[in-house]
């Protein structure tokens, strides 16, 4: 079955570098239709779209944040990598993994992790 | 980018009430629109995609419809595990409604 668990530092400080892992099982990101996506969600607030990444390693930003946002992957490790710049305490948020079929709807998420930036 | 623009934000309602919300996007995405439930301190599930194809388990109750801008949630008979809050998505740019909370009346 496929499962997503992502992974990282609970607290980052202001201007530091936030790096998130999405290691994923049930499907790989090599087979064609494939992609994985970065959602956030501060406290209270709305889900935002982050970045995707697909199976021919193309690579899709949210307009507001993509010079701030790095995604990879290591197909050989089912993983994929979330790099963000220079966090502020406005990053704070969970942040989700999710897999979509064809750059298209969400069908499988993570169950999140929740990235504080404070001082 | 594409925005989706949710109504209303809060819904009071109570069990057996039909409930319906609405989801404009800024441009047409045709079917091009999912929506999701999310429980407290939970992942977000898929309910709906291609604006009204039912993912599989879940309740008939829970339906979808509308093209081009201008799209729909309804849920004919509310259940007490409806009450979530519930998120569209348009899947040409990705971008999330600002979500609606179905409250208990």
């Amino acid at each position: 079955q496929v499962t997503l668990r992502e992974s990282g530092p609970a607290l980052v400080k202001p201007t530091q570098t936030l790096t998130l892992t999405c290691t994923f099982s049930g499907f790989s990101l090599s087979t064609s239709g494939m992609c994985v996506s970065w959602i956030r969600q501060p406290p209270g607030k709305a889900l935002e779209w982050l970045a995707l990444i697909d199976w021919d390693d193309d690579t899709y930003y949210s307009t507001s944040l993509k010079t701030r946002l790095t995604i990879s992957r290591d197909t050989s490790e089912n993983q994929v990598v979330l790099r963000v710049i220079n966090m502020d305490p406005l990053d704070t948020a969970t942040y989700y993994c999710a897999r979509s079929d064809s750059r298209a709807w969400f069908d499988y998420w993570g169950q999140g992790t929740l990235v504080t930036v404070s001082s | 980018d594409i925005q989706v623009t949710q109504s209303p934000s809060t819904l009071s309602a109570s069990v057996g009430d039909r409930v319906t919300i609405t989801c404009r996007a800024s441009q047409t995405i045709s079917n091009w629109l999912a929506w999701y439930q999310q429980k407290p301190g939970k992942a977000p599930e898929l309910l709906i995609y291609k604006a009204s194809t039912l993912e599989s388990g879940v309740p008939s109750r829970f339906s979808g419809s509308g093209s081009g801008t201008d799209f729909t949630l309804t849920i004919s008979s509310l259940q007490p595990e409806d009450f979530a809050t519930y998120y569209c998505q348009q899947y040409n740019s990705w971008t999330f409604g600002q979500g609606t909370k179905v409250e208990i009346k």
